[in-house]
Order: structure tokens, then sequence, then C-alpha cells
């Protein structure tokens, strides 16, 4: 039982070049965000995905798209990296529970 | 969603209990307060969460006052490894809006 994995763990891209980030859960959740946080902030949402099939902006979603593949996966692209989408990225999962499980994250930098 | 406020930073001494208090003033009756960790840059981790009762488990407890307007995470007997910055956050439960607002939280240090 992994939880949450996400891949890759580190990332430098290029302004311009664009790069999907993968998420997966092994634990049969319904619901699957992506967070991003930038250095000495708390975590803000991008986008979220309540359920197989639907997908919901977040706070902060300009710049980025997401696909629930099916219950398990839950990717973010970047179309066009910027130097303002340099963060660590979060991907989490919830069940029928009260608690968010988080993958160990996605250190991005965009040169 | 209700918004928090938690001090910047607090030290603790190991062995001792930590207490870290929030401030909700603007809560709904039908918001939870929940109680969340981040230890170096890790994926966050789930500790406690609450309504109205307090509330303890393995990890910690959780003291709500009665007006709702405020709460403490009490840590009985810190550790070094409970270095970590803590976050509060209030959120309703309605439907399948699961979604967390969060704040800066507390960095505590926890020292030996």
């Amino acid at each position: 039982n992994a939880g949450v994995t996400q891949t890759p763990k580190f990332q430098v891209l290029k302004t311009g070049q664009s790069m999907t980030l993968q998420c997966a859960q092994d634990m049969n959740h319904n619901s699957m965000y992506w967070y991003r946080q930038d250095p000495g902030m708390g975590l803000r949402l991008i986008y979220y995905s309540a359920s197989e099939g639907t997908t919901d902006k977040g706070e902060v979603p300009n710049g980025y798209n997401v696909s629930r593949l099916n219950k398990r996966e839950f990717s973010l692209r970047l179309e066009s990296a910027a130097p303002s989408q340099t963060s660590v990225y979060f991907c989490a999962s919830s069940g029928q529970g009260y608690e968010q499980f988080f993958g160990p994250g996605t250190r991005l930098t965009v040169l | 969603d209700a918004k928090t406020t938690q001090p910047t930073s607090m030290d603790c001494a190991e062995g001792r209990a930590a207490n870290l208090p929030c401030n909700h003033s603007t809560i709904s009756g039908n918001e939870y307060v929940y109680w969340y960790r981040q230890i170096h840059s890790q994926g966050p981790q789930y500790i406690i969460h609450g309504l109205k009762n307090n509330e303890t488990n393995e990890m910690a407890s959780l003291i709500i006052t009665e007006d709702r307007k405020s709460s403490t995470l009490i840590l009985p007997h810190a550790t070094l490894r409970d270095t970590a910055v803590y976050y509060c956050i209030v959120r309703g439960d309605a439907g399948n809006n699961r979604k967390l607002i969060w704040g800066l939280g507390t960095s505590l240090a926890v020292n030996p």
C-alpha cells in the first residue's frame, strides 16, 4: 500500500516548455487534489476532482490543466511553463473520511 | 470558509506539552476545525479534527471553546520529531466539497 505517489520528484524546465506531473493513489479514494506551495507559504489549491470524471478549479488554476484519467490517477499539466510556476507541487486524495492524504511532492524549477 | 489566525512561531521543551492556539472567530455552525502538520517540506500530515466536542487520538488532543471561536491543539509530550509547521484549517463538509484553505501555520520548534 503505497498511498499517494508522485512523479517526478524533481524537474527543471525552461520557460515555455511543457510537462505533466503524475499522481496516483491506491486507497480507492474518490477525491483528488493538486496544490502548490511557494517558499514560506501555505498550500494553495490549483484544481481538484471530487470524483472520477469531474474536475473543478481551485484558488490558482491559471496556467494549469488537469486530467482525472481514472479513479487512481490525476495529472497536472503545464502547457507553457513560466518562472512564476516554480514551486513545490503536492497531490492529495481523500475518501469518505475527513483526512486528506498527501504525496511527497514534486519540486519544479522554471528557468 | 472561515479564516484562521495562528501565531507565526512557538518553542517548546522536549518532553513538555506543546499547546498551539488557533483563532477562528467567524466559524459557522457546520464547519469543522482540522489540524495538519508539515515536517521539513514533506507532504502535510493529518493530525485531528473536531466540530464541537474535544477530541483525542494517538497523536494529539483538540480543545474547542464552547463558543467555537478558538481551539488549541495539544501535543502532550513533545519530541524533537514534532518540530514542524502546524496548520489550523476550518472547513465545511457539505456534499463533495472537500477543499481546504491553508494559512501560514505555526512553526513549532521542539528544543532538547
